[in-house]
């Protein structure tokens, strides 16, 4: 079993809709999660991060965690052609040291026009 | 503000010769991280600086790869030799905390 396991995608968006990722993790003990978008030939850029349960609102964006149910979730509202990317999931296993993130495999996301 | 600079952005070398990887971090950070992302394993951390020193190098593949980081301001990433199974983009990224601040990637083919 994958630490950290997204769908791979393509998550196909009409433009100006809702963009729903998901990501479940294994360590339950997961203190700190976090969400890459990664432009095809780029590198990747955080977009947030979070730390508690709960949601976590950053313009168009939103970061919701359950860590009874082990998961983390990022919402794009109004996605835009230019939200055309593989977004990443990463989480700090307590059973790494501390620079230690794992990383999913990423969700490609396609908005439509 | 420069970003995390990375050399060479692309190389092709031949299996068996000596791969070298620079990268000079944004300043001021004290984190230096180097990964490897390829299609099939996807982004993974190879080893982690904190103020020029080597905190955990696990993810290291194997004794052909080795890392430095001599100063602050400048790491290296040493393929030797070089294996086609080492092709992949590597990443360097800096962090003054949370977060990773990537390079561009350096694109290794090794044929």
């Amino acid at each position: 079993q994958k630490e950290v396991e997204q769908n791979s995608g393509p998550l196909s968006v009409p433009e100006g809709a809702i963009a729903s990722l998901n990501c479940t993790y294994s360590d339950r003990g997961s203190q700190s999660f976090f969400w890459y978008r990664q432009y095809s030939g780029k590198s990747p850029e955080l977009i947030m991060f979070i730390y508690s349960n709960g949601d976590k609102e950053d313009g168009r964006f939103t970061a919701q965690l359950n860590k009874a149910s082990q998961y983390v979730s990022l919402l794009i509202r109004d996605s835009q052609p230019s939200d055309s990317a593989t977004y990443l999931c990463a989480v700090r296993a307590t059973t790494d040291s501390w620079g230690k993130l794992q990383f999913g495999a990423g969700t490609q996301v396609v908005v439509t026009p | 503000d420069a970003g995390v600079i990375q050399s060479p952005r692309h190389e092709v070398t031949e299996m068996g010769q000596e791969v070298t990887l620079r990268c000079k971090p944004i300043s001021g950070h004290d984190y230096l991280f180097w990964y490897r992302q390829t299609m099939m394993r996807g982004l993974e951390l190879l080893i982690y600086f904190n103020n020029n020193v080597p905190i955990d190098d696990s993810g290291m593949p194997e004794d052909r790869f080795s890392a430095k980081m001599p100063n602050a301001s400048f790491s290296t990433l040493k393929i030797q030799p070089s294996e086609p199974r080492d092709s992949a983009v590597y990443f360097c990224a800096s962090s003054p905390g949370e977060g990773r601040y990537f390079g561009e990637g350096s694109w290794l083919t090794v044929v």
